[in-house]
């Protein structure tokens, strides 16, 4: 049972938009910045987003994060079939001062 | 280039012990935060550990705690992590992952090494 909450699975079609959830708490996500991660199949992690909405150089403006209160999420415009990928959001719990992860939305661009 | 290149996995028997290595290039370990991300067959990430650029603050999940030491040779550029009485569910694909130093998120992460405890 992960600490933040995320849909195991989501699906759009190519050229679509899509947004993952992460819901969590006041000692996670409502004091603490957010991360998300893509993990392509076979491959190790990789930042997509990070302090809530901060995208790294070379990450496409087709991703964009937000953050409200204890939760956040990640969206994803104009679908490709490349994005078919497991996203992660990750944080900080100050409670447990403990690094924490969602338990992973598999994306499906149909 | 960044690159974090992890060593040491591979089989061992239940309660048995490992010593995982990440070598670091392309900056200097010494200025990061450090930590150990895993992830089981199948399964999501699972944070493992923390250490601060100054070793002042280690932190662990509560799955290792007890059982796992990291630790960082900055001279080698390399972080470790000591496993021992090693179980089942302690298989997984491990990571090391950089903290950035502008960013409260992962930056960079290694390709893995697999530790796999079986009898």
């Amino acid at each position: 049972q992960s600490v933040l909450t995320q849909p195991p699975s989501v699906s759009a079609a190519p050229g679509q938009k899509v947004t993952i959830s992460c819901s969590g708490s006041t000692s996670n996500i409502g004091n603490n910045y957010v991360s998300w991660y893509q993990q392509l199949p076979g491959t190790a992690p990789k930042l997509l987003i990070y302090d809530n909405n901060e995208r790294p150089s070379g990450i496409p403006d087709r991703f964009s994060g937000s953050k409200s209160g204890t939760s956040a999420t990640l969206g994803i415009t104009g679908l490709q079939t490349g994005d078919e990928a497991d996203y992660y959001c990750g944080t900080w719990d100050s409670s447990l001062s403990a690094g924490v992860f969602g338990g992973g939305t598999k994306l499906t661009v149909l | 280039e960044v690159q974090l290149v992890e060593s040491g996995g591979g089989l061992v028997k239940p309660g048995g012990s490992l010593r995982l290595s990440c070598a670091a290039s392309g900056f200097t370990l010494s200025s990061y935060n450090m930590n150990w991300v895993r992830q089981a067959p199948g399964k999501g990430l699972e944070w493992v550990s923390l250490i601060t650029v100054s070793n002042n603050n280690i932190y662990y999940a509560d799955s290792a705690r007890g059982r796992f030491t990291i630790s960082r040779d900055n001279a080698k550029n390399s972080l470790f992590l000591q496993m021992n009485s090693l179980r089942a569910e302690d298989t997984a694909v491990y990571y090391c992952a950089r903290l950035g130093s502008s960013s409260n998120a992962f930056d960079f992460w290694g390709q893995g090494t697999m530790v796999t405890v079986s009898s």
